[in-house]
Protein backbone atom coordinates (compact mmCIF):
# COMPACT_ATOMS: atom_id res chain seq x y z
CA UNK A 1 0.00 0.00 0.00
CA UNK A 2 0.92 3.67 -0.69
CA UNK A 3 1.76 5.85 2.35
CA UNK A 4 1.89 9.00 1.16
CA UNK A 5 -0.41 10.69 -0.16
CA UNK A 6 -0.19 13.50 -2.49
CA UNK A 7 -3.22 16.51 -2.36
CA UNK A 8 -4.40 17.64 -4.99
CA UNK A 9 -4.16 14.62 -8.00
CA UNK A 10 -3.74 17.31 -10.46
CA UNK A 11 -3.12 21.31 -10.42
CA UNK A 12 -3.36 23.75 -13.46
CA UNK A 13 -2.13 27.13 -13.20
CA UNK A 14 -0.80 30.01 -14.70
CA UNK A 15 2.53 30.58 -15.67
CA UNK A 16 4.22 32.68 -12.87
CA UNK A 17 2.07 31.76 -10.31
CA UNK A 18 2.87 29.90 -7.20
CA UNK A 19 2.05 25.85 -6.88
CA UNK A 20 1.86 24.03 -3.43
CA UNK A 21 1.36 20.38 -3.53
CA UNK A 22 0.51 18.39 -0.34
CA UNK A 23 1.81 14.56 1.37
CA UNK A 24 -0.24 13.22 4.33
CA UNK A 25 1.88 10.24 5.37
CA UNK A 26 1.13 7.18 8.03
CA UNK A 27 4.11 5.79 9.45
CA UNK A 28 7.30 7.60 11.54
CA UNK A 29 9.82 8.85 8.77
CA UNK A 30 13.56 9.51 8.80
CA UNK A 31 13.16 11.90 6.19
CA UNK A 32 10.53 12.90 3.01
CA UNK A 33 11.61 13.16 -0.53
CA UNK A 34 10.12 15.26 -3.44
CA UNK A 35 10.61 13.69 -6.99
CA UNK A 36 9.78 15.00 -10.41
CA UNK A 37 8.61 12.94 -13.01
CA UNK A 38 8.33 13.97 -17.05
CA UNK A 39 6.21 12.15 -18.89
CA UNK A 40 5.97 8.92 -16.96
CA UNK A 41 10.10 7.90 -17.35
CA UNK A 42 12.55 8.54 -14.87
CA UNK A 43 12.55 10.55 -11.85
CA UNK A 44 14.62 12.77 -10.39
CA UNK A 45 15.00 14.07 -6.71
CA UNK A 46 14.51 17.58 -6.08
CA UNK A 47 14.51 17.76 -2.06
CA UNK A 48 15.41 15.87 0.83
CA UNK A 49 13.64 17.41 4.23
CA UNK A 50 15.10 15.25 7.88
CA UNK A 51 12.17 14.52 10.46
CA UNK A 52 14.14 16.99 12.54
CA UNK A 53 13.81 19.97 9.59
CA UNK A 54 10.73 21.99 9.68
CA UNK A 55 11.61 24.15 6.24
CA UNK A 56 13.96 23.72 3.19
CA UNK A 57 14.49 25.49 0.66
CA UNK A 58 16.29 24.99 -2.91
CA UNK A 59 16.00 27.70 -5.93
CA UNK A 60 12.27 28.18 -6.78
CA UNK A 61 11.45 25.58 -4.48
CA UNK A 62 10.38 25.09 -0.93
CA UNK A 63 9.83 22.31 1.55
CA UNK A 64 7.86 22.54 4.76
CA UNK A 65 7.09 19.42 7.19
CA UNK A 66 5.38 19.04 9.96
CA UNK A 67 5.82 15.74 12.12
CA UNK A 68 2.59 15.93 14.24
CA UNK A 69 0.43 16.54 11.42
CA UNK A 70 2.16 14.08 9.27
CA UNK A 71 2.21 16.06 6.33
CA UNK A 72 4.44 17.93 4.32
CA UNK A 73 3.72 20.77 1.42
CA UNK A 74 6.11 21.56 -1.98
CA UNK A 75 6.04 25.09 -2.73
CA UNK A 76 7.27 26.14 -6.63
CA UNK A 77 7.32 29.76 -6.95
CA UNK A 78 6.93 31.67 -10.20
CA UNK A 79 6.81 28.61 -12.56
CA UNK A 80 7.34 28.06 -15.83
CA UNK A 81 6.07 26.10 -18.64
CA UNK A 82 8.97 23.57 -17.69
CA UNK A 83 7.52 22.88 -14.25
CA UNK A 84 4.81 20.61 -15.72
CA UNK A 85 5.04 17.31 -14.57
CA UNK A 86 4.25 14.69 -11.94
CA UNK A 87 5.44 15.72 -8.50
CA UNK A 88 6.12 12.55 -5.90
CA UNK A 89 6.80 12.49 -2.46
CA UNK A 90 8.51 9.65 -0.90
CA UNK A 91 9.05 8.67 2.45
CA UNK A 92 11.52 7.04 4.23
CA UNK A 93 10.37 4.88 6.90
CA UNK A 94 12.16 3.24 9.80
CA UNK A 95 13.59 0.65 7.98
CA UNK A 96 14.89 2.95 5.31
CA UNK A 97 12.26 1.84 2.72
CA UNK A 98 11.49 4.88 0.66
CA UNK A 99 7.45 4.52 0.46
CA UNK A 100 5.89 7.16 -2.30
CA UNK A 101 1.99 8.15 -2.92
CA UNK A 102 0.22 8.31 -6.37
CA UNK A 103 1.68 12.05 -7.32
CA UNK A 104 0.26 15.37 -8.13
CA UNK A 105 0.27 16.04 -11.62
CA UNK A 106 1.13 19.24 -12.24
CA UNK A 107 0.06 21.61 -15.71
CA UNK A 108 1.47 24.83 -16.29
CA UNK A 109 -0.52 27.09 -18.73
CA UNK A 110 1.61 29.65 -21.18
CA UNK B 1 29.01 10.27 -16.28
CA UNK B 2 26.54 8.03 -17.76
CA UNK B 3 23.94 8.28 -14.63
CA UNK B 4 21.90 5.31 -14.18
CA UNK B 5 21.59 2.67 -17.27
CA UNK B 6 18.69 0.28 -17.89
CA UNK B 7 17.62 -1.39 -20.50
CA UNK B 8 15.67 -2.50 -22.70
CA UNK B 9 13.46 0.82 -22.92
CA UNK B 10 10.88 -1.23 -24.04
CA UNK B 11 9.70 -4.83 -23.95
CA UNK B 12 6.78 -6.57 -25.54
CA UNK B 13 6.06 -9.85 -23.47
CA UNK B 14 3.29 -12.63 -23.50
CA UNK B 15 1.56 -14.04 -20.14
CA UNK B 16 3.58 -17.02 -19.00
CA UNK B 17 6.85 -15.51 -20.67
CA UNK B 18 9.49 -14.94 -18.77
CA UNK B 19 11.56 -11.34 -18.69
CA UNK B 20 15.09 -9.91 -17.46
CA UNK B 21 15.60 -6.27 -16.94
CA UNK B 22 19.25 -4.67 -16.30
CA UNK B 23 20.38 -1.67 -14.59
CA UNK B 24 23.62 -0.09 -14.59
CA UNK B 25 24.14 2.26 -11.60
CA UNK B 26 25.48 5.82 -11.40
CA UNK B 27 29.39 5.45 -11.11
CA UNK B 28 30.28 5.51 -7.35
CA UNK B 29 27.23 4.04 -6.37
CA UNK B 30 26.80 0.39 -4.78
CA UNK B 31 23.30 -0.20 -4.35
CA UNK B 32 20.16 -0.59 -6.60
CA UNK B 33 16.64 -0.56 -6.14
CA UNK B 34 13.77 -1.88 -8.33
CA UNK B 35 10.44 -0.07 -8.36
CA UNK B 36 7.43 -0.90 -10.24
CA UNK B 37 5.24 1.85 -11.03
CA UNK B 38 1.79 1.33 -12.96
CA UNK B 39 0.07 3.93 -14.90
CA UNK B 40 -0.70 6.99 -13.08
CA UNK B 41 0.44 5.63 -9.51
CA UNK B 42 3.40 5.97 -7.93
CA UNK B 43 6.72 3.75 -7.66
CA UNK B 44 6.18 0.43 -5.75
CA UNK B 45 9.26 -0.52 -3.85
CA UNK B 46 10.23 -4.60 -5.36
CA UNK B 47 13.72 -5.22 -3.38
CA UNK B 48 17.34 -3.61 -3.40
CA UNK B 49 20.78 -4.89 -3.41
CA UNK B 50 23.43 -3.89 -1.89
CA UNK B 51 26.73 -6.31 -1.89
CA UNK B 52 25.50 -8.77 -4.12
CA UNK B 53 22.86 -9.56 -1.75
CA UNK B 54 18.61 -8.55 -1.48
CA UNK B 55 18.86 -6.45 1.66
CA UNK B 56 14.84 -5.38 1.33
CA UNK B 57 11.68 -6.80 -0.02
CA UNK B 58 8.51 -4.89 -0.84
CA UNK B 59 5.21 -6.69 -1.02
CA UNK B 60 5.99 -8.75 -4.43
CA UNK B 61 5.61 -12.46 -5.03
CA UNK B 62 8.76 -14.72 -5.47
CA UNK B 63 8.12 -14.56 -9.65
CA UNK B 64 10.28 -11.11 -8.96
CA UNK B 65 13.74 -11.86 -8.63
CA UNK B 66 16.98 -9.96 -8.86
CA UNK B 67 20.93 -10.41 -8.87
CA UNK B 68 23.73 -7.34 -8.23
CA UNK B 69 26.94 -8.26 -9.53
CA UNK B 70 30.03 -7.81 -8.88
CA UNK B 71 30.41 -4.39 -10.91
CA UNK B 72 27.29 -3.53 -9.11
CA UNK B 73 25.42 -3.85 -11.93
CA UNK B 74 22.01 -5.25 -11.42
CA UNK B 75 19.06 -7.21 -13.27
CA UNK B 76 15.58 -8.14 -12.33
CA UNK B 77 13.79 -11.03 -13.68
CA UNK B 78 10.10 -11.73 -13.47
CA UNK B 79 8.95 -15.03 -14.41
CA UNK B 80 5.24 -16.22 -15.35
CA UNK B 81 4.54 -13.26 -16.47
CA UNK B 82 0.54 -11.68 -15.67
CA UNK B 83 -0.87 -9.20 -18.01
CA UNK B 84 -1.01 -7.16 -14.47
CA UNK B 85 3.02 -7.06 -14.67
CA UNK B 86 2.70 -4.62 -17.40
CA UNK B 87 4.38 -0.97 -16.20
CA UNK B 88 7.25 0.53 -15.88
CA UNK B 89 10.18 -0.60 -14.27
CA UNK B 90 12.25 1.86 -12.71
CA UNK B 91 15.99 0.82 -11.22
CA UNK B 92 17.53 3.79 -8.42
CA UNK B 93 20.91 3.77 -7.43
CA UNK B 94 22.12 5.03 -4.19
CA UNK B 95 25.51 5.10 -2.17
CA UNK B 96 25.06 3.18 0.46
CA UNK B 97 21.63 1.40 1.84
CA UNK B 98 20.67 4.36 3.50
CA UNK B 99 18.59 6.81 1.14
CA UNK B 100 20.02 10.41 0.90
CA UNK B 101 19.50 10.75 -2.86
CA UNK B 102 18.37 8.37 -5.12
CA UNK B 103 19.00 8.40 -8.98
CA UNK B 104 16.69 6.84 -11.30
CA UNK B 105 16.79 5.36 -14.59
CA UNK B 106 14.51 6.31 -17.38
CA UNK B 107 12.70 2.82 -17.17
CA UNK B 108 11.77 0.42 -18.94
CA UNK B 109 8.42 0.24 -19.95
CA UNK B 110 6.93 -3.97 -19.90
CA UNK B 111 3.86 -4.67 -21.84
CA UNK B 112 2.45 -8.16 -21.06
CA UNK B 113 -0.23 -8.95 -23.53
Amino acid sequence: SQQGEEDPQALSIQEGENATMNCSYKTSINNLQWYRQNSGRGLVHLILIRSNEREKHSGRLRVTLDTSKKSSSLLITASRAADTASYFCAIEDSNYQLIWGAGTKLIIKP
Amino acid sequence: DAGVTQSPTHLIKTRGQQVTLRCSPKSGHDTVSWYQQALGQGPQFIFQYYEEEERQRGNFPDRFSGHQFPNYSSELNVNALLLGDSALYLCASSAGQVHTEAFFGQGTRLTVV
